[in-house]
């Protein structure tokens, strides 16, 4: 059974602060996710990686993937408040698009 | 093309009445899915479609059903309603070529 694992699942970060969101899966799989919520919304999606050693990057938001390790992480530069928002990994076994999430990760940027 | 469209967005139940769930797509997605979120819990698999006539259950299928007689919708029936069916539910629809999900806007389900 693939369990996915996020931490931390509550990150209060200061503005212009750098912090890293970790996503541990427990097998092999073939995709992961990453996915933004803001409250009562729906999932907005951020970045699909689909090698070992991908990397990708959109604004301050930088996401990669280490399969061997069965670890991706999202690393925020410099927050801003508008980043503030619930954070999802969701990793895909099987070729059927099936997702498992994590629980999420709460992110708070204050001022 | 509107996406992935869900109704209603807010549904009220009394234990033991049945509702449908409705869930439709525009973009001629094979895949279908359907989560339900819980606070602390993120998003569990309950049913999902591979393609019109194909339909499987996830990690959460108890207490609904599910059909899939055309590409673009994929209701989801709950048969007779419980407090612990009340959630948020999502749908979701994917295909081979785009390496991404889409996800609808969300119904809001309380069962008293």
């Amino acid at each position: 059974e693939l369990k996915v694992e996020q931490n931390p699942l509550f990150l209060s970060m200061q503005e212009g602060k750098n912090y890293t969101i970790y996503c541990n899966y427990s097998t092999t799989s073939d995709r992961l996710y990453w996915y933004r919520q803001d409250p009562g919304k729906s999932l907005e999606s951020l970045f699909v990686l689909l090698s070992n050693g991908a990397v990708k990057q959109e604004g301050r938001l930088m996401a990669s993937l280490d399969t061997k390790a069965r670890l991706s992480t999202l690393h925020i530069t410099a927050a801003v408040h508008d980043l503030s928002a619930t954070y999802f990994c969701a990793v895909e076994s099987g070729s059927n698009y099936k997702l498992t999430f994590g629980k999420g990760t709460l992110l708070t940027v204050n001022p | 093309n509107a996406g992935v469209t869900q109704t209603p967005k807010f549904q009220v139940l009394k234990t033991g009445q049945s509702m449908t769930l409705q869930c439709a797509q525009d973009m001629n997605h094979e895949y279908m899915s359907w989560y339900r979120q819980d606070p602390g819990m993120g998003l569990r698999l309950i049913h999902y479609s591979v393609g019109a006539g194909i339909t499987d259950q996830g990690e959460v299928p108890n207490g609904y059903n599910v059909s899939r007689s055309t590409t673009e919708d994929f209701p989801l029936r709950l048969l007779s309603a419980a407090p612990s069916q009340t959630s948020v539910y999502f749908c979701a629809s994917s295909s081979p070529i785009r390496n991404e999900q889409f996800f609808g806007p969300g119904t809001r389900l309380t069962v008293l």
